[in-house]
């Protein structure tokens, strides 16, 4: 049992790179979100996804493009990357509303970026 | 806006002692109340949470909380802390009205738990 899956773990980028963060989970939950973490500031949304071909804007979305192509896949690409975007990226998922157990968020083991 | 504040952002505490890390919220609707964990390079997991009912909310592990609607607080206590229990904590705020968190869930910067021998 899995669970959420984020890969990669580590990625060194030169300012101006593009990448993808991929995160996979095998519970069948509708919704999945990407997350940021720096120190102090605790735990952003950047974007996030109710269900298959759905995406919506959280609180820092810009400079961050998702898609979710794939129920199980949410994807979290950076077009041009800049310093500041150097962070430890989650990803998480949940059962939709209503649902049992549909406010606790299941985390992958995070994605450490550095951006020079 | 609803925010979540931590109010410590560090506690040392030796071992067996007891701890209390606060947390409260500004909301102007009910919400629903979370702490997470986060053990050195791992992601969060659920520690405990209050959905409704019972305002004292215990964890297996020996940590509780509880939710006091009138101070809009959510204090996560243990009454004899471990080496173990060293690690992040995050207090959360799920405004969402029927819950399903819909990119509504709201948490604190955080509080670093180091227990001490």
């Amino acid at each position: 049992n899995a669970g959420v899956t984020q890969t990669p773990k580590f990625r060194v980028l030169k300012t101006g790179q593009s990448m993808t963060l991929l995160c996979a989970q095998d519970m069948n939950h509708e919704y999945m979100y990407w997350y940021r973490q720096d120190p102090g500031m605790g735990l952003r949304l950047i974007h996030y996804s109710v269900g298959e071909g759905t995406t919506a804007k959280g609180e820092v979305p810009d400079g961050y493009n998702v898609s979710r192509l794939k129920k199980q896949n949410f994807l979290l690409g950076l077009e041009s990357a800049a310093p500041s975007q150097t962070s430890v990226y989650f990803c998480a998922s949940s059962y939709s509303q209503g649902a049992p157990g549909a406010n606790v968020l299941t985390f992958g083991a995070g994605s450490r970026l550095t951006v020079l | 806006a609803q925010s979540v504040t931590q109010l410590d952002s560090q506690v040392p505490v030796f071992e067996e002692a007891p701890v209390e890390l606060r947390c409260n919220y500004s909301s102007s609707v009910s919400v629903y109340l979370f702490w997470y964990v986060q053990y050195p390079n791992q992601g969060l997991q659920l520690l405990l949470k209050y959905l409704s009912g019972s305002t004292l909310v215990k964890s297996i592990n020996g940590f509780e909380a509880e939710f006091n609607k009138s101070q809009t607080s959510f204090h996560l206590r243990k009454p004899s802390v471990h080496i173990s229990d060293t690690a992040e904590y995050f207090c959360a705020v799920d405004l969402s009205p029927y819950g399903g968190s819909q990119g509504n869930l709201i948490f604190g910067k955080g509080t670093k738990l180091s227990v001490k021998p």
